[in-house]
């Protein structure tokens, strides 16, 4: 099983739906987990840390499930410019030096069309 | 200005070249990190570094070596490149003090070997 896995899309989504990622990691001694954004051929950007009780930053909804190991992104009333690549993220959780890396999810396509 | 940058930007070289990627930072973080992004791979870690005198092969690190020159300044080297190296090339930065322990990145380096 990868370690960081989601549904690599694309999603082609109009202006004004709600649309939902979601994603799966198989370390269960993960201790963070966030959402980055990638546009084209650009750098990663964080998007959103996401936390056990769930969070909300606007017109987008993180939620994590640490039983299933699941987490997931809910963006309500896209926006053209919210087409992008959307990175789930997770700290591998090892011990020592290691726990700071992070493992990246290749990512899910969004296109928001007018 | 930029809080992480990345020199070059954009790099064309020939097989069995030497070629230095340099990253600087001014967010004042101790730890830095070298990925490499490919279509359909997602980002991978290369090598990462705690401080100064730190340095830790990641994931992929065969082909590559990098100098911490400062706490502001990391550089990934290719001793002698080959074409399986082009590719997107990103540094990133993170705070040992500042949970939970997100990461910054860079513009991007895209190097083509050819």
């Amino acid at each position: 099983r990868k370690e960081v896995e989601q549904d690599p899309g694309p999603f082609n989504v109009p202006e004004g739906a709600t649309v939902a990622f979601n994603c799966t990691y198989s370390n269960s001694a993960s201790q963070s987990f966030f959402w980055y954004r990638q546009d084209c051929r650009k750098e990663p950007k964080l998007l959103m840390s996401v936390y056990s009780s769930g969070n909300e930053d606007g017109r987008f909804t993180a939620q994590l499930n640490r039983a299933s190991q699941y987490i997931s992104l809910l963006i309500r009333d896209s926006k053209l410019s919210d087409s992008a690549t959307y990175l789930c993220v997770v700290n591998s959780g090892h011990s020592g030096a290691g726990s700071y890396q992070l493992t990246f999810g290749k990512g899910t396509k969004l296109s928001v069309i007018p | 200005d930029a809080d992480v940058t990345q020199t070059p930007r954009n790099r064309i070289t020939k097989t069995g070249k030497r070629i230095m990627l340099e990253c600087s930072q001014t967010k004042g973080h101790d730890r830095m990190y070298w990925y490499r992004q490919d279509p359909g791979l997602g980002l991978r870690l290369i090598y990462y570094s705690f401080d100064v005198k730190d340095i830790n092969k990641g994931e992929i690190s065969d082909g590559y070596s990098v100098s911490r020159q400062a706490q502001a300044k990391f550089s990934l080297s290719l001793e002698s490149a080959i074409p399986n190296q082009t590719a997107l090339y990103f540094c990133a930065t993170s705070d040992r003090d500042r949970g939970p322990y997100e990461q910054f990145f860079g513009p991007g380096t895209r190097l083509t070997v050819l």
